[in-house]
């Protein structure tokens, strides 16, 4: 079955370091892939998606690139904030109505 | 409106409790989701609503009841809870299939104690 593989946290950094988030997958078929985030005490909320290989998502400063030959999405973003101090899950579409995510990466930004 | 509200926020239940966990959306989305998150981990789907109709039920014991009376509303009932049921309920919706790269919207969930 399909399944994602995300990199162990906690990750502690100083602001305005470069974060990188590793995300790999395993899957049948095609699926989309998407990075969420959860903020302490909130649901979860989308940070970016890709829909088929070398797509580039963006937002908020982080990237991703659907790279189907090393089937990786790792989420990346040059310069953090205190603000970006959050829980990152990788997350692939299973079928019509399922996601199958990673385990989550807490990432903690220091001032 | 693009929020999904759930409530209550926190709930406190005995073993012998019966208690509902309520879910409300306005943005017209066909699709809907209940999720058990415990701390520290990822979500794990519970139940699937589409069109108002029970499509998915990941085997999840009935001593959780969904109901979607329309298509505004989740609801999920609980009765005869055990402690190791504590955790984090979310609810969220999409317009479309997570297929078509639909996004879910996620509320903020209901922080569930079984004493």
């Amino acid at each position: 079955g399909n399944s994602v593989t995300q990199m162990e946290g906690p990750v502690t950094l100083s602001e305005e370091a470069f974060l990188t988030i590793n995300c790999t997958y395993t899957a049948t078929g095609y699926p989309s892939l998407f990075w969420y985030v959860q903020y302490p005490g909130e649901g979860l909320q989308l940070l970016l998606k890709a829909t088929k290989a070398d797509d580039k998502g963006s937002n908020k400063g982080f990237e991703a690139t659907y790279r189907k030959e090393t089937t990786s999405f790792h989420l990346e973003k040059g310069s953090v904030q205190v603000s970006d101090s959050a829980v990152y899950f990788c997350a692939l579409s299973e079928n019509d109505y399922k996601l199958s995510f990673g385990a989550g990466t807490t990432v903690t930004v220091r001032a | 409106d693009t929020e999904v509200t759930q409530t209550p926020k926190h709930l406190v239940m005995g073993m012998t409790n019966k208690k509902s966990l309520k879910c409300e959306q306005h943005m017209g989305h066909r699709a809907m989701y209940w999720y058990k998150q415990k701390a520290k981990k990822p979500p794990e789907l519970m139940f699937v609503y589409s069109y108002e109709k029970l499509s998915i039920n990941e085997s999840v014991p009935s001593r959780f009841s969904p109901e979607c009376p329309n298509s505004s509303l989740l609801n999920l009932h609980l009765h005869a809870l055990q402690p190791e049921d504590s955790a984090l309920y979310l609810c969220a919706s999409s317009q479309g299939t997570l297929a078509t790269n639909e996004k879910l919207f996620f509320g903020s969930g209901t922080q569930l104690s079984v004493l």
